[in-house]
């Protein structure tokens, strides 16, 4: 089946840092990516989309500049957190369309730490 | 916009017995897709069950199927012979035809006793 790895599973940054978090499809060619964000004890919201080698799709409320999105590849998608604050502390996790008819594959996700 | 809500935070029962999870969602789009997805402590998503809006029969995976009204905008998720494996949230989710991410409900916590 339609598998997406997202790296690294945990991580814990300084305040003021940046932290890059990979989604890969490894056994299918993902043409849209989507991120998520989850706070604890609440439900997935949808940051962005992002299609293979164009600009992403950011919703309502989401900072670009502060959440950078590339998708160089069909099989990887990168989520970028610039300038982190505790603020951002959050779950992210990854989402790939593609592999099965009208199918989501999620990553594992990833708990970012902003200390 | 489209909305999804579930209206049950939480939800307990004994193993064995059968539960059902609502979802009732709000959209002006004509073709759409329905999904249930559970995520355990591990915090993977798992599809549970996945229905088209086109197909008026209702989606059956093993013990899970979905009473899907349509006309309701209601998307219910019946859980049979409960399991204790069954414990984790539940979320009820929604995309649009084209190539959408998802909306998701607000989870229920079901938590199957033994």
């Amino acid at each position: 089946g339609a598998v997406v790895s997202q790296h690294p599973s945990r991580v814990i940054c300084k305040s003021g840092t940046s932290v890059k978090i990979e989604c890969r499809s490894l056994d299918f060619q993902a043409t849209t990516m989507f991120w998520y964000r989850q706070f604890p004890k609440q439900s997935l919201m949808l940051m962005a989309t992002s299609n293979e080698g164009s600009k992403a799709t950011y919703e309502q409320g989401v900072e670009k500049d502060k959440f950078l999105i590339n998708h160089a590849s069909l099989t990887l998608s990168t989520l970028t957190v610039t300038s982190a604050h505790p603020e951002d502390s959050s779950f992210y996790i990854c989402s790939a369309r593609g592999g099965q008819v009208y199918g989501y594959t999620f990553g594992s996700g990833t708990r970012l730490t902003v200390v | 916009a489209q909305t999804v809500t579930q209206s049950q935070p939480e939800m307990s029962v004994q193993e064995a017995e059968t539960v059902t999870l609502s979802c009732t969602y709000d959209t002006s789009e004509s073709n759409y897709y329905l999904f249930w997805y559970k995520q355990p402590p591990s915090r993977q998503m798992i599809l549970v069950i996945r229905q088209e809006a086109y197909k008026q029969q209702n989606a059956t995976e093993n013990r899970f199927s979905v009473n899907f009204q349509k006309a309701a905008k209601s998307f219910s998720l019946k859980i049979s012979d409960s399991q204790l494996g069954d414990t984790a949230m539940y979320f009820c989710a929604f995309a649009g035809g084209g190539a959408d991410g998802l909306t998701f409900g607000k989870g229920t916590h079901l938590i199957i006793q033994p």
